[in-house]
């Protein structure tokens, strides 16, 4: 069964904290990978990262692919507590076209 | 563009009752998704469409859940009976598959079911 597993599944930190978030999955077929933030309502985009290796930076984020232990991390630098969200994975493939499997996600607090 | 719209925002009605959820994706999206998340699971795919045909409803979780998309502007998601653990937010989403890879998703802010 195609699954994606995140962890930690909650972190409280400070206000200039760096942290990192785990993402593994196991999917047939894998077409790319996925990072979302939900605050209080939708999710919002990102990161996509379909290649090993390459790092996508936005500012204070940044992401990387390693397709050989089928695992991608994100990175928050100097944390805000705008930060605070559940960040989700979300893995593209499971033997179908553009269907996106997801975590259950991390529940990240930044405290002041 | 709007984004993708869904109705109603929050939903209270008592077990046994009809739901019917409604969303209407980005013009020009060919992907329509139905989402279900709880504390408990997270995001869950139920059922999801291309070109207005259902192509995995794997998801959905009982008969009494359906799935419709009759033209390319509007979906339904309906469940009949419904029961106290159908409680969740829903969420649509829609996309545009650009070559060989998963588009990005763009979700509605979603529907709060509660059954009572």
């Amino acid at each position: 069964e195609d699954k994606v597993v995140q962890s930690p599944l909650s972190l409280v930190v400070h206000e200039g904290d760096t942290v990192t978030l785990n993402c593994s999955y196991e999917v047939t077929n894998f077409r790319s990978l996925l990072w979302y933030k939900q605050e209080k309502k939708a999710p919002t985009f990102l990161f996509m990262l379909t290649s090993s290796g390459i790092e996508k930076k936005s500012g204070r984020l940044s992401s990387i692919l390693d397709k050989k232990e089928l695992s991608s991390i994100l990175n928050i630098t100097a944390t805000q507590t705008g930060d605070s969200a559940i960040h989700l994975c979300a893995v593209g493939g499971g033997g179908a076209t553009n269907k996106l499997i997801f975590g259950t996600g991390t529940l990240l607090a930044v405290q002041p | 563009d709007a984004g993708v719209i869904q109705s109603p925002r929050h939903e209270v009605t008592e077990m046994g009752q009809e739901v019917t959820l409604r969303c209407k994706p980005i013009s020009g999206h060919d992907y329509l998704f139905w989402y279900r998340q709880t504390m408990m699971r997270g995001l869950e795919l139920l059922i999801y469409f291309n070109n207005n045909v259902p192509i995995d409803d794997s998801g959905m979780p009982e008969d009494r859940f359906s799935a419709k998309m009759p033209n390319a502007s509007f979906s339904t998601l309906k469940i009949q009976p419904s029961e106290p653990r159908d409680s969740a937010v829903y969420f649509c989403a829609s996309s545009f598959r650009a070559g060989t890879n998963t588009g990005e998703l763009f979700f509605g802010e979603g529907s709060r079911l509660t059954v009572l």
